[in-house]
């Protein structure tokens, strides 16, 4: 049972580079999100998925694009990356938005370390 | 913003030691949650409650709606207990806030 798997684990860009980090879960979970953490700041949501085909912002989400193609994977992208976006990014899923209208916990993925040169 | 607040930032106690790790919020809340990241980065959920007490093993979250906190403790703290606490919440409309931790180290 994978549960939520992150892809890649680490990446360097420089400065302007573009990618996408993708997470995949095997839970049939509705929900799935975005999150970065950064030393003294916590978890940070940056976008987040109620299903198939529908994303929403988080706190944090200028700089990043998601797509939720297919109920599985959730992909979060950089168009031009900043140092600024360095970065540990986790992905998450869960049944239902964290605490409304459901008591099921949140999977996190083992997270991503991004550099950005 | 800091709608969440821990205390304390980091914590050292020795093996057999009862723990507590504190969590203040400023907003009504739908549901608070306490998650552990182990020192190798992986995060796991440890409870999410709306109310009273929940207990998993020797780990003990409580909540008090009225007062804005709620507590973790750990008993019989082991070194494997060694690690970063995160206190979040959920709010409506969907809102997700995390406190910035509790660094735990249990020494043998």
């Amino acid at each position: 049972n994978a549960g939520v798997t992150q892809t890649p684990k680490f990446r360097v860009l420089k400065t302007g580079q573009s990618m996408t980090l993708l997470c995949a879960q095997d839970m049939n979970h509705e929900y799935m999100y975005w999150y970065r953490q950064d030393p003294g700041m916590g978890l940070r949501l940056i976008h987040y998925s109620v299903g198939e085909g529908t994303t929403a912002k988080g706190e944090v989400p200028d700089g990043y694009n998601v797509s939720r193609l297919k109920k599985q994977n959730f992909l979060l992208g950089l168009e031009s990356a900043a140092p600024s976006q360095t970065s540990v990014y986790f992905c998450a899923s869960s049944y239902s938005f964290q605490g409304l209208f459901s008591n099921q916990p949140q999977h996190f993925g083992d997270g991503t370390r991004l550099s950005i040169l | 913003k800091n709608e969440v607040e821990q205390s304390p930032q980091n914590l050292t106690a020795q093996e057999g030691e009862f723990i507590t790790i504190n969590c203040s919020y400023s907003v009504g809340i739908s549901a608070l949650h306490w998650l552990q990241q182990h020192p190798g980065g992986g995060i796991v959920s440890l409870f999410m409650l709306s109310s009273g007490k929940k207990k998993h093993g020797r780990l003990i979250a409580t909540i008090n709606i009225q007062e804005k906190h709620s507590s973790l403790h750990i008993t019989a703290s082991h070194p494997r207990d060694s690690a970063v606490y995160i206190c979040g919440l959920t709010a409506d409309p969907r809102q997700l806030t995390f406190g910035s931790g509790t660094q735990l180290t249990v020494l043998p």
